[in-house]
């Protein structure tokens, strides 16, 4: 079935540094997502993307968080500058139709030193 | 505010058994979509089952069901015939049809023993 690829699926980086984290969602998919997850813990919601835009973003999608997707190509996460707390695994997830439960990526795990 | 609370941290059962697990709901949407997922061993987060709340009837899928119970704001998981396989991190989510945002609860951990 289709699936949502996100690269790489782990990503070491050092405190300060930019990072960005590729998804590529289904290809016929308009609605994008990014949750965070910490430890296998809940998984929490960062923000949501429709026809180029932010449509909303939860608390957690600090000023040092950004999303694109620019000419239909990979939906990206970029974290600039990293801190220690975003440490976790991000999962990106996609929807056809806003009612419909997205497909969730296999994640990719952060880790900020 | 929108909150979705799983009270069951962990569940373990004997395989061929059925289980339930818990979920309840705060939404004050009249119109709301409600998930169940679960994230396996690898981290994989798979789609299993979803209930509309317009629909009274309770949704189906090969051993899920639901056990929607509106005016409690209850949306229990029901799998009938547990195998080994079925071990993993149930989340139940929520969706209120006024946002785009998707709110899981915290998951319960379901472990199914020979």
């Amino acid at each position: 079935g289709p699936k949502v690829l996100q690269i790489p699926s782990h990503q070491i980086i050092d405190m300060g540094q930019m990072v960005t984290l590729n998804c590529d969602p289904v290809s016929n998919h308009l609605y994008f997502y990014w949750y965070k997850q910490i430890l296998g813990q809940q998984m929490e919601f960062l923000v949501n993307f429709y026809n180029g835009k932010v449509m909303e973003k939860s608390k957690l999608f600090k000023d040092q968080f950004s999303v694109e997707r620019p000419d239909g190509s990979y939906f990206t996460l970029k974290i600039q500058p990293t801190a220690l707390e975003d440490s976790a695994v991000y999962f990106c997830a996609s929807s056809l139709h806003n009612n419909q439960a997205p497909l969730f990526g296999e994640g990719t795990r952060l880790s900020v030193l | 505010a929108q909150k979705v609370t799983q009270t069951q941290t962990s569940i373990s059962v004997v395989e061929k058994t059925t289980v339930t697990m818990d979920c309840v709901y705060e939404t004050r949407d009249s119109s709301y979509f409600l998930f169940w997922y679960k994230q396996t061993a690898s981290g994989e987060i798979v789609f299993l089952i979803r209930q509309d709340s317009y629909k009274k009837e309770n949704a189906t899928v090969g051993h899920y069901s639901l056990n929607f119970q509106k005016p409690k704001s209850s949306i229990g998981l029901i799998i009938t015939a547990t195998q080994i396989e079925d071990s993993a991190v149930y989340f139940c989510a929520m969706r209120e049809y006024s946002n785009n945002r998707i709110f899981f609860g915290d998951g319960t951990q379901l472990v199914v023993k020979p």
